[in-house]
């Protein structure tokens, strides 16, 4: 049973505030992941790192920020939010070497700004 | 740059009929692929993974995939369908131009079930 979390799991904030999404695992992973999905679509990687201290962009720009102090924990902020930033956020992690290891996903926050 | 397609983002099937979605990559190198499945409000759950040894690989839930590497190919089969198997699927490759280390997504397919 995969092991990563992800709190809040719905947000409903107004333009402008500052929010941050939380993810942690327990599984001990290297590699961390966010991705962004609006509904029914398909998944698009904004962020990722391999370890403490790493922290790389993804495919799609994004107006959020990362952080890694922790293994195990890997949050997301938004410094402003803007209703563009509306959709759902899903956290996973996997082992350093991706070569035929798969990811594990968090149950996803699905942010709503106003 | 490495792609992933999935033919038919909506398949409607009867309960008890064939499952059969549809994925091909394009890589001149074989990569490493992976089928997800999500249900709603649910991050992704791992339904199963090729990694260069069976090209028929099974997974959970009695789905199955088959790597054909003529047919740059991935398709996720299951012979008999479930309503509880309604949900968004995504195929994945492990793209080796990065040393397999970004994993792109599908746009996926969402199946449904009908009583």
């Amino acid at each position: 049973e995969a092991d990563i979390y992800q709190t809040p799991r719905y947000l409903v904030i107004g333009t402008g505030k500052k929010i941050t999404l939380e993810c942690s695992q327990t599984m001990g992973h290297d590699k961390m992941y966010w991705y962004q999905q609006d509904p029914g679509m398909e998944l698009h990687l904004i962020h990722y790192s391999y370890g403490v201290n790493s922290t790389e962009k993804g495919d799609l720009s994004s107006e959020s920020t990362v952080s890694r102090i922790r293994t195990e924990h890997f949050p997301l902020t938004l410094e402003s939010a803007r209703p563009s930033h509306t959709s759902q956020y899903l956290c996973a992690s996997s082992e350093l070497d991706p070569r035929g290891t798969e990811a594990f996903f968090g149950q996803g926050t699905r942010l709503t700004v106003v | 740059a490495q792609s992933v397609t999935q033919l038919g983002s909506h398949v409607s099937v009867s309960e008890g009929a064939l499952v059969l979605l549809r994925c091909n990559y394009s890589s001149s190198v074989p990569p490493y692929l992976f089928w997800y499945v999500q249900y709603p409000n649910q991050g992704l759950q791992l339904l199963l993974k090729y990694t260069s040894a069976a090209t028929l690989v099974k997974g959970i839930n009695g789905f199955e995939a088959e790597f054909k590497k003529s047919e740059t190919s991935f398709h996720l089969t299951k012979p008999s369908a479930h309503m509880s198997d309604a949900a968004e699927y995504f195929c994945a490759v492990s793209d080796p131009k990065t040393s397999y280390d970004k994993v792109i997504f599908g746009p996926g397919t969402s199946l449904s079930v009908i009583p």
